[in-house]
């Protein structure tokens, strides 16, 4: 039969525009969290991660906000560039290892001229 | 330094079949995790290898098995194809956590696996 792929959710901005990228987790005792970017083509590229001592880490032109106690997770992209435009995953050590990460389904980013 | 290398980078085979995928991870990272994509369940983890020991396990079937060497590179093969097996499978190399290092994993571009 045909098979149902996720329905993935899309955010459109336009070039030079903030972006925020939302993620609910699912396991109230992950403690290691990972933004990864995958291009067409391409395997995930590591973005930036947070441990659950903290609510906030930034890097270079994103910041990762983390509440623990909705267990929701964000990446907020600055002056988004059409380079940015990919697929953003939110990871999880949910099996309690970070060798072992849970993915949620991934949101595409399109980046507009 | 180079990245994580995967070969071959796609492969076609028919039901049945066995195969195997080869994973080279970034120099001096001893733990490969192994991941597999596809359209319907998005990216779920297989299982992990350190130093030659698979330390954690995703729930797949037996039929998917992998192994690592003494140098770190990691192999997963999978027995008895099913066109459900068709997937990017990914693998990912870290350094373990000790003093001073990391455990964040980089991942490879992956083999595209067609199953017919």
């Amino acid at each position: 039969g045909e098979s149902v792929g996720l329905h993935l959710p899309t955010l459109s901005v336009q070039e030079g525009d903030n972006s925020i990228i939302n993620c609910a987790y699912s396991n109230s005792a992950s403690d290691y969290f990972i933004w990864y970017k995958q291009e067409s083509g391409k395997g995930p590229q590591f973005i930036i991660d947070i441990r659950s001592n903290m609510d906030k880490r930034q890097g270079q032109r994103v910041t990762v906000l983390l509440n623990k106690t909705v267990k929701h997770l964000s990446l907020q992209i600055a002056a988004t560039q059409p380079g940015d435009s990919a697929v953003y995953f939110c990871a999880e050590n949910s099996g309690g290892s970070n060798y072992k990460l849970t993915f949620g389904k991934g949101t595409l980013l399109t980046v507009n001229p | 330094k180079a990245g994580v290398t995967q070969t071959p980078r796609y492969l076609i085979k028919t039901r049945g079949q066995q195969v195997t995928l080869s994973c080279s991870p970034i120099s001096g990272h001893r733990s490969v995790s192994w991941y597999q994509q596809t359209p319907g369940q998005g990216l779920q983890f297989l299982f992990e290898y350190f130093s030659e020991t698979q330390r954690n396990k995703g729930n797949f079937p037996g039929r998917f098995s992998g192994r690592q060497f003494s140098n770190s590179r990691s192999e997963m093969n999978v027995s008895t194809l099913e066109l459900g097996d068709s997937a990017l499978y990914l693998c990912a190399s870290s350094l373990p956590l000790t003093s001073g290092s990391t455990d964040t994993q980089y991942f490879g571009p992956g083999t595209r696996l067609t199953v017919l």
